[in-house]
């Protein structure tokens, strides 16, 4: 959706390597979130963040990380690339606008590709 | 086990006609129930987005609707034209956070 910005948009990297992959929210929303996508399956939930702090985990292993900045903006690490990382991540920024009141928009994503 | 399950996993419909997309969840603490359109190697689109006391919501020619007692939703797409070929991903946001379950989505594919 407009105004969730990622980057790069694509990237290629080699086994072993270390990627940093970048999001920038829309205006105004506080909360972030990273997804997976390996092709042909649905997103898989690997961070979310709300006010730099982390919110929510998924069933990655300790290769990923992220973080959140004061402007709300994030990054996605991933260490020790293998091949099976590669994948479409997507970002979504989350309006929070009030309990159980949450509305999400995604980026174009990051297409990573390990060889 | 996916707390989100949708079917079928791909259909293909002629241009012109009708088709209908199930989505079963059991996610809870339910906090709302979006219907998402994504191109291959596209960040998904929203196309509807319902809440816990809505039954019912259009957008164009999609129709999302939603039985919170029986924890089921669908999609239905009228008319389908080329441009609907995509995945049709039911995504329910969870708790007040609203950590979003992904279902793995259903391959539409419209052919003339």
């Amino acid at each position: 959706d407009a105004g969730v910005t990622q980057s790069p948009t694509h990237l290629i990297k080699t086994r072993g390597q270390q990627v940093t992959l970048r999001c920038s929210p829309i205006s105004g929303h506080k909360s972030v979130s990273w997804y997976q996508q390996v092709l042909g399956q649905g997103p898989q939930f690997i961070f979310q963040y709300y006010e730099k702090e982390e919110r929510g985990r998924g069933n990655f292993p300790d290769r990923f990380s992220a973080r959140q900045f004061p402007n709300y903006s994030s990054e996605l690490n991933v260490n020790a690339l293998l091949l099976g990382d590669s994948a479409l991540y997507l970002c979504a920024s989350i309006h929070l606008r009030g309990p159980m009141n949450t509305e999400a928009f995604f980026g174009q994503g990051t297409r990573l590709t390990v060889v | 086990k996916n707390q989100v399950e949708q079917s079928p996993q791909s259909l293909i419909i002629l241009e012109g006609k009708n088709c209908t997309l199930q989505c079963n969840y059991t996610v809870s603490p339910f906090s709302n129930l979006r219907w998402y359109k994504q191109d291959t190697g596209r960040g998904p689109v929203s196309l509807t987005i319902m809440t816990f006391s809505e039954n019912t919501k259009s957008n164009g020619r999609y129709t999302a609707t939603l039985d919170a007692d029986t924890k089921q939703s669908s999609l239905h797409i009228t008319a389908s034209q080329l441009s609907d070929s995509a995945s049709y991903i039911c995504v329910v946001s969870e708790g007040s956070w609203g950590k979003l379950q992904f279902g793995a989505g259903t391959q539409v594919v419209v052919t003339p």
